[in-house]
């Protein structure tokens, strides 16, 4: 499968533990995206890399949220200090130099 | 005001029947233009890109109308199997010409038969 994928596919973890995502984005996509999606919403931007460069982090990110790209390939968003409003599902997407945007499955965090 | 706005629905149509969506957005520099389909508890697939001279791909046919700000999704002839919520997506470029990406609520279809 030449899809983007993401691991983990389910997470539940207790308030205040950090958790890591990774996504492993299309071969020949250089750009990447994480969003968030709650129930009933739209995804919410979070962040978007092109190659390994952070070019944007929307203000959702708080400071609690980090993401990486070290080589351009996959990335990897990190939580810190969960809090039960960071229960969502996590998606990444990749594309070329356009815009039309390919998702992964998503990782749904529950925070307990 | 949302940057983009949505119907939620849901739009309740028979087999068969034409429905149409629309989505208005705020930002008059909006530059490009997307609708994607999201199947529950499924991640949003694209369904096409709306082009300035409106596109059609079998029984979709995307329009954009930049004066009014808004883009519209036709289905025509609608199948059990084209139930499902519509992500409207539209980019904004800032004044720093980073992407700023936005995804409306959604509109959900349901098709009955």
């Amino acid at each position: 499968d030449t899809g983007v994928s993401q691991n983990p596919r389910h997470k539940i973890t207790k308030r205040g533990q950090n958790v890591t995502f990774r996504c492993d984005p299309i071969s020949e996509h250089n750009r990447l995206y994480w969003y968030r999606q709650t129930l009933g919403q739209g995804p919410e931007f979070l962040t978007y890399f092109q190659n390994e460069a952070q070019l944007e982090k929307s203000r959702l990110l708080s400071d609690r949220f980090s993401a990486e790209r070290p080589k351009g390939s996959f990335s990897t968003l990190e939580i810190q200090r969960t809090e039960q409003g960071d229960s969502a599902m996590y998606l990444c997407a990749s594309s070329r130099e356009a815009d039309e945007q390919y998702f992964g499955p998503g990782t749904r965090l529950t925070v307990t | 005001r949302k940057e983009v706005e949505q119907d939620p629905g849901p739009f309740n149509v028979p087999e068969g029947a034409t429905v149409a969506f629309n989505c208005t957005y705020s930002n008059s520099a909006s530059q490009s233009f997307f609708w994607y389909r999201q199947d529950c508890r499924k991640e949003p697939k694209l369904l096409m890109s709306v082009y300035s001279s409106g596109n059609e791909d079998g029984r979709f046919t995307a329009q954009l109308n930049r004066a009014s700000q808004y883009i519209s999704l036709l289905i025509r002839d609608s199948k059990l199997s084209d139930s499902a919520t519509y992500l409207c997506v539209v980019n904004m470029r800032g004044y720093s010409s980073a992407s700023k990406i936005i995804f409306g609520s959604g509109t959900r279809l349901s098709i009955r038969p």
